[in-house]
């Protein structure tokens, strides 16, 4: 029982490098959620998909482009990564709908990000 | 302004003993929920309790409770009976509307539990 998946677990990049996140859950959620997290200051929505086929905007969006390649899969990617972005980076799922509104969310282990 | 609180940045609790961890919250929203994460040194986070503005009673699970004052808007966690492994990192969140559109998180700073033998 995976749950949800992060990959890589660490990377460390050079100011400027391209890099993709990859996120895949197996319990069938309708949501996915990608969050930082920067010490002192709890986790952070980045992006957010409700359902396939959509992506919004989260608190903190600049700097990065999600894609939700399918049911399952959520991708984050940073196109010019700067050193503003070393963080911890987390994905999530949800079942969506009023009926399920007690149902936390789930997360992967995290991506430890260093960009140098 | 912040939508979720927590005014504790460490806390210190003695083995055995109960705690409580402070979190309020701001919303104009009527329809909202109210989710505690845990985070060990470890990294990953983990689901406790939940606690839905209509919810009538207090939630509880296992040595978890939420003291939930709606009035003040506040959602306390309290741990009963701390066990060593207890010791984390303790995240609250607010969901705000109904969950059908994405439940997006709104979290707190968190507050860091350390439990003493």
């Amino acid at each position: 029982n995976a749950g949800v998946t992060q990959t890589p677990k660490f990377q460390v990049l050079k100011t400027g490098q391209s890099m993709t996140l990859q996120c895949a859950q197996d319990m069938n959620h309708n949501s996915m959620y990608w969050y930082r997290q920067d010490p002192g200051m709890g986790l952070r929505l980045i992006y957010y998909s409700a359902s396939e086929g959509t992506t919004d905007k989260g608190e903190v969006p600049n700097g990065y482009n999600v894609s939700r390649l399918n049911k399952r899969e959520f991708s984050l990617r940073l196109e010019s990564a700067a050193p503003s972005q070393t963080s911890v980076y987390f994905c999530a799922s949800s079942v969506a709908g009023h009926f399920y509104s007690n149902q936390p969310q789930h997360f992967g282990d995290g991506t430890r990000l260093s960009i140098l | 302004a912040q939508k979720i609180t927590q005014t504790q940045p460490g806390m210190f609790v003695q083995e055995k003993e109960a705690v409580t961890l402070d979190c309020t919250y701001d919303t104009s929203d009527p329809s909202y929920g109210l989710f505690w994460y845990k985070q060990p040194s470890s990294g990953e986070m983990i689901f406790l309790i939940y606690q839905g503005s209509y919810d009538q009673q207090n939630a509880t699970e296992g040595r978890y409770s939420l003291n939930f004052q709606k009035a003040r808007k506040s959602a306390n966690l309290v741990i009963s009976a701390s066990q060593l492994g207890d010791s984390a990192m303790y995240f609250c969140a607010m969901r705000e509307g109904n969950n059908n559109q994405g439940g997006k998180l709104i979290f707190g700073q968190g507050t860091e539990l350390s439990v003493k033998p």
